[in-house]
């Protein structure tokens, strides 16, 4: 699975919205981008995943770039809720890594009232 | 909406005891997963589990633990003698088809004290 690189911590204002990126520029054609967040110590929990078109839910919005090589998680209204450690994971559809999760440092957002 | 259950959300143990965490996937599913994180440090890949046999397992999934689905339901990671360096937060998780598509979803978690 392909490496992700994100920033150790970022701020948000609660209100605002939450731009997270990750760099995946070694991603190959049928690795999916996911992002899972965990908050205190609790199980990480799924928030989108995506493989070239851009993505949405009612947690976030995700673009992925056209050459793939990153993305950006988007929160439109970051809440105090919100504040958590926020990770990007590449996953390779046509491996056999049985679904295996590789998570690595993510991202902690801290949202400030 | 359907969760992943574990229990206990907090055991504690001695040194060289077996421990036994319990984890309810979600009914559908088919693959299941144990993950562990040590304070302050990443979270790990144990082992992966379909049609009750393992189908994949880290260099940390070692003979000292090992994993069992003993009525269809349940899905358990024993660990047989446990060291003070077990001490963690267990994940299990589950998933409902082969496909990299099909998300994973994951329990709260027990966390693991060997004094």
């Amino acid at each position: 699975d392909a490496k992700t690189t994100q920033p150790p911590s970022m701020d948000c204002a609660e209100g605002r919205a939450a731009n997270l990126p990750c760099n995946h520029s070694t991603i190959s054609g049928n690795e999916y981008v996911y992002w899972y967040r965990q908050i205190h110590s609790q199980g990480p929990q799924y928030i989108i995943h995506g493989l070239k078109n851009n993505e949405t839910n009612e947690m976030a919005s995700l673009i992925i770039t056209e050459d793939r090589k990153s993305s950006t998680l988007i929160l439109p209204h970051a809440t105090l809720r919100d504040t958590a450690v926020y990770y990007c994971i590449a996953v390779n559809a046509g491996g056999t890594s049985y679904g295996k999760l590789t998570f690595g440092q993510g991202t902690i957002l801290t949202v400030h009232p | 909406e359907p969760e992943v259950t574990q229990t206990p959300s907090h055991q504690v143990t001695q040194m060289g005891q077996e421990v036994i965490l319990r984890c309810v996937p979600i009914s559908n599913h088919l693959y299941f997963y144990w993950y562990r994180q040590i304070l302050g440090q990443k979270v790990e890949f144990l082992v992966s589990f379909y049609n009750n046999e393992i189908s994949e397992k880290s260099e940390i999934f070692d003979d000292q633990f090992s994993v069992e689905r003993p009525d269809g339901s349940n899905f358990t990671l024993k660990i047989r003698s446990t060291k003070l360096e077990d001490s963690a937060m267990y994940f299990c998780a589950s998933r409902q088809l082969r496909g990299v598509q099909e998300t994973q979803y994951f329990g709260p978690g027990t966390r693991l004290l060997v004094l």
